[in-house]
């Protein structure tokens, strides 16, 4: 059975960098079948969707964060990573890995959805 | 990139229907076949209920199913059951490679 767990430190201080772990197990990451991605929530609010990366090391951000986001893949330790620069308060929020099935649409193949959910990891900014 | 636009609440009694919407524009909903709906229950990650618009993943009940007209998507749960109460959060590609999330709903069953 997949299974996705976030995991780096829960607090960081303003101006630095956030960086996390999504390790997978019960599955390749290395698999073509399937895109693997990031999404946030701030405390009491809505899902944002951060960005998502391909086995190959093809990767796609939310253009409101791609000025302050990295993303990357390490398939010999079946893991993908995320950082996020420059944090605020506004970074403050559970972080979730996600995986997401290769489907077809009119621009080409993408992962459109997510099917399986690590269980989060709660990152607060504060000094 | 605005997030969808769904109602805040909605409520409904054991064994009622309820709908929630999902708006957006013909750049994501109205432009693609590719809307998701998500079941957060507090303090869990949230869960696949209905992808690409009206498909089901394995294990989910009937009793929710998915619509689109225009720009605007649709979840319908019928049978309202007490543990459906959840945030219910659509999410549509966007194009270019982009996916984009509505603000969450809230279903109070009564």
């Amino acid at each position: 059975q997949l299974q996705l767990q976030e995991s780096g430190p829960g607090l960081v201080k303003p101006s630095e960098t956030l960086s996390l772990t999504c390790s997978v197990s019960g599955g390749s990451i290395s698999s073509s079948s399937y895109y693997w991605g990031w999404i946030r929530q701030p405390p009491g609010k809505g899902l944002e969707w951060i960005g998502n990366v391909y086995y190959s090391g093809n990767i796609n951000y939310n253009p409101s964060l791609t000025n302050l986001v990295t993303m990357s893949i390490d398939t010999s330790k079946n893991q993908f990573s995320l950082k996020v620069t420059s944090v605020t308060a506004a970074d403050t929020a559970v972080y979730y890995c996600a995986r997401l099935p290769e489907t077809y649409t009119r621009d080409g193949y993408y992962g459109l959805y997510f099917d399986n959910w690590g269980q989060g990891t709660l990152v607060t900014v504060s000094s | 990139q605005s997030a969808l636009t769904q109602p805040r609440s909605v409520s409904g009694s054991p064994g009622q229907s309820v709908t929630i919407s999902c708006t957006g524009t013909s750049s994501d909903v109205g432009g693609y076949d590719h809307v998701s709906w998500y079941q957060q229950h507090p303090a869990k990650a949230p869960k696949l209920m209905i992808y690409d618009v009206y498909k089901w993943p394995s294990g989910v009940p009937h009793r929710f199913s998915g619509s689109k007209s225009g720009n605007t998507a649709s979840l319908t749960i019928s049978g309202l059951q007490v543990e459906d109460e959840a945030v219910y959060y659509c999410c549509s590609y966007a194009g270019s490679f982009t996916l984009i999330f509505g603000g969450g709903t809230k279903l109070t069953v009564l």
